[in-house]
C-alpha cells in the first residue's frame, strides 16, 4: 500500500519576529528534554536541553520552557532568521531508560522574509 | 574535533541483500547510538552500544543488528532487506552514553531498497 507520511505541522514567521514551536511529550517519568534542529540533508543537531528539575532555560536567542503538569516543552527563537528554517524536534529520555531518546514528530519552521 | 562520521553517504540495494553501515563516534566518546529516520515513523531508536556491548535496544526485528569495535567504531547490519527498510539511519556518539548526555549526530546514510 501506498507509504503515509507523518503530516508535519508548519510554522511560518516572518524574520525578525519571535517563533514558538509545542511538543507534548509522553512518559511523566521522563527528566531529560532536548530541542534538536534538522536541516535537509542533515542529521539533527542539538540547540538546547533542560532537566526536569527546571522549567525554563535559555541560550543564545532560544529559551525552553518545560510544564511538567500537562507535559508540555516549547522553544522560543528570538528574532527569527532565515537561517533558523528547519525541522525542530523535541526528545525526551529517563533514567530508568538508559540513553534512549524519544522523538517528537517535529515542527517544520519556515522563515519568510 | 571531527564530528560524528557516517559512511556511505548514501546507498542503493534490493530486496533480499543485506548492508552494513558504519559509524565513527566523536574522538572519546564511548557511546553509540542507532536511529532510523523515515516519513511514516519518524525517529526511532534502535539500539545503543557502549564498551562492545549493546546496553539498550529498541522494537525492530532482529534483522537489524549492530556491533561496537574497541575504538568505539560501531557498525549496523541490516540483513533480507525489506521495501519499508528505506531510511535514513542516523548515529550518535555520547561520551559515557549517561542520561543528560547531549547526543551528537552524523550526517546519516540513505538507504534505498528497490
Amino acid at each position: 500500500g501506498e507509504s503515509v507520511g507523518l503530516h508535519l505541522p508548519t510554522l511560518s514567521v516572518q524574520e525578525g519576529d519571535n517563533s514558538i514551536i509545542n511538543c507534548a511529550y509522553s512518559n511523566s517519568a521522563s527528566d531529560y528534554f532536548i530541542w534538536y534542529k534538522q536541516e535537509s540533508g542533515k542529521g539533527p543537531q542539538f540547540i538546547i536541553d533542560i532537566r526536569s528539575n527546571m522549567d525554563k532555560r535559555q541560550g543564545q536567542r532560544v529559551t525552553v520552557l518545560l510544564n511538567k503538569t500537562v507535559k508540555h516543552l516549547s522553544l522560543q527563537i528570538a528574532a527569527t532568521q532565515p537561517g533558523d528554517s528547519a525541522v525542530y524536534f523535541c526528545a525526551e529520555n529517563w533514567a530508568g531508560g538508559g540513553n534512549k531518546l524519544t522523538f517528537g514528530t517535529g515542527t517544520q519552521l519556515k522563515v519568510e522574509l | 574535533k571531527a564530528g560524528v562520521t557516517q559512511t556511505p553517504r548514501y546507498l542503493i540495494k534490493t530486496r533480499g541483500q543485506q548492508v552494513t553501515l558504519s559509524c565513527s563516534p566523536i574522538s572519546g566518546h564511548r557511546s553509540v547510538s542507532w536511529y532510523q529516520q523515515t516519513p511514516g515513523q519518524g525517529l526511532q531508536f534502535l539500539f545503543e552500544y557502549f564498551s562492545e556491548t549493546q546496553r539498550n535496544k529498541g522494537n525492530f526485528p532482529g534483522r537489524f543488528s549492530g556491533r561496537q569495535f574497541s575504538n568505539s567504531r560501531s557498525e549496523m547490519n541490516v540483513s533480507t532487506l525489506e521495501l519499508g527498510d528505506s531510511a535514513l539511519y542516523l548515529c550518535a556518539s555520547t561520551p559515557t552514553g549517561g542520561v543528560g548526555e547531549k547526543l551528537f549526530f552524523g550526517s546519516g546514510t540513505q538507504l534505498s531498497v528497490l
